[in-house]
């Protein structure tokens, strides 16, 4: 079956811009995470929702982020007035929401801002 | 915040060698995860263990618990050019589902 997408791959914008950034998680995957990686380093958590509710969103760095989940299934995760700082890859995943159940990854959007 | 600190931070080693992978933390977890990630894609896992002392092996790999659970390790036998990868840990606290990832460690296995 199909894995977690994200779009886009890549994402180059000016700063002081508006982004948002899409995640598909796998088909009946009640949990879904949002993590930071900068280069060279290990992920950052973000936020964690379970269904549609945030559960956790204690990662979130300041109010300039924010990420929903309407439906329980698809999640954006929203940047305003984006600062070159911002940039590094952004990673979604999902699980079946059990304690220590497997996080499968995506492939990550990149982004830039110049 | 990242709560588990990872030695080496980067690591080049010929082919055939074996070495250790270090993640340490002062705080406790309910289970530690071990992943791979290679450049473009997102981290996939390796292991979970969950209780202090755990031992298990995946082929080459070892990995270990510390009957503390505030730590880890990550030992590879013979190491193959196929291992070259970023290696991170992560630990879930008993809070939730939170985890939380270690500073990573950059292997390159020369053939």
């Amino acid at each position: 079956g199909a894995g977690v997408s994200q779009t886009p791959s890549n994402k180059v914008t000016e700063k002081g811009k508006y982004v948002e950034l899409r995640c598909d998680p796998i088909s009946g995957h009640t949990a879904l995470y949002w993590y930071r990686q900068s280069l060279g380093q290990g992920p950052e958590f973000l936020i964690y929702f379970q269904g549609t509710g945030a559960a956790d969103d204690s990662g979130l760095p300041n109010d300039r982020f924010f990420a929903v989940r309407p439906e329980g299934s698809v999640s954006t995760l929203k940047i305003q007035r984006t600062e070159r700082g911002d940039s590094a890859v952004y990673l979604c995943a999902s699980s079946t929401g059990y304690p220590t159940d497997t996080q499968y990854f995506g492939p990550g959007t990149r982004l830039t801002v110049l | 915040t990242q709560l588990l600190e990872q030695s080496p931070q980067f690591l080049s080693i010929q082919e055939g060698e074996n070495l250790t992978v270090y993640c340490n933390s002062s705080s406790v977890f309910s289970s530690l995860q071990w992943y791979r990630q290679e450049p473009g894609e997102g981290p996939v896992l390796l292991v979970t263990v969950v209780t202090g002392g755990e031992v298990k092996k995946l082929k080459r790999l070892t990995f270990q618990f510390g009957d503390a659970r505030k730590d880890s390790s990550l030992h590879i036998t013979a190491a193959q050019p196929g291992d070259t990868g970023l290696y991170l840990c992560a630990g879930e606290m008993n809070t939730g589902n939170q985890f939380y990832f270690g500073t990573g460690t950059s292997l390159t296995v020369i053939p």
